[in-house]
């Protein structure tokens, strides 16, 4: 199956810092790219779509100017958490689309932890 | 509102006992139906997506069936790797091709 890529895996930030997240499809163009949440026990959230080269479309209830999302490639998203709190740590999951299959392929994830 | 219920929540199982897990759904218009499992710490990986009702698909010891209401993944004779959190999602028609995920049936498979 194809392969998507996060960086950082872990991260340890102090509140008010923001932290950028990186999403890569590493073997396939990915138009659309998903970012989505998942806290302890619980299953995943979808956060926002992200299109390239198009402004992202987030979710009922997420904040788009805390959450900042740029799709400057068909291989590249990155989530931008901005001024960052403690209630933000969670563990963060992008997705991609390979179009042609329709198959969705999710990225290792990234634990954000807010001190 | 697109919904998916998972059921059992949990299931612990013996090596070799095979069994399944449950994925009810209501959507406005089925695209796909899609499995995936997640490890603890971990992205999940892909399974299977699935299409239309009466379809299915196996690999290694899971086979995935889909009716019109749900779909199952059955496991014949699970192994202690198999242990898992197990996700069914589906993906509705209109335009945008993003997931509405269950909450997960949590396996343990014993030695």
């Amino acid at each position: 199956g194809a392969v998507v890529s996060q960086h950082p895996s872990r991260v340890i930030c102090k509140s008010g810092t923001s932290v950028k997240i990186e999403c890569r499809s590493l073997d396939f163009q990915a138009t659309t790219m998903f970012w989505y949440r998942q806290f302890p026990k619980q299953s995943l959230m979808l956060m926002a779509t992200s299109n390239e080269g198009s402004k992202a479309t987030y979710e009922q209830g997420v904040e788009k100017d805390k959450f900042l999302i740029n799709h400057a490639s068909l291989t590249l998203s990155t989530l931008t958490v901005t001024s960052a709190h403690p209630e933000d740590s969670s563990f963060y999951i992008c997705s991609a689309t390979d179009a042609e299959d329709n198959e969705q392929f999710f990225g290792p994830g990234t634990r954000l932890t807010v001190l | 509102e697109d919904q998916v219920t998972q059921s059992p929540e949990a299931l612990r199982l013996q090596e070799g006992e095979s069994s399944s897990l449950n994925c009810s759904y209501t959507v406005s218009g089925l695209r796909g139906l899609f499995w995936y499992r997640q490890d603890p710490g971990k992205g999940p990986e892909f399974l299977f997506t699935l299409y239309s009702a009466g379809e299915e698909k196996e690999k290694e010891r899971l086979k995935a069936t889909l009716t019109k209401k749900e779909s199952f993944l059955h496991i014949t004779a699970p192994k202690p790797e198999d242990s898992a959190t197990y996700l069914c999602a589906v993906q509705a028609w209109g335009g945008s091709e993003k997931l509405v995920f269950g909450k997960g049936t949590k396996l343990t498979v014993n030695p």
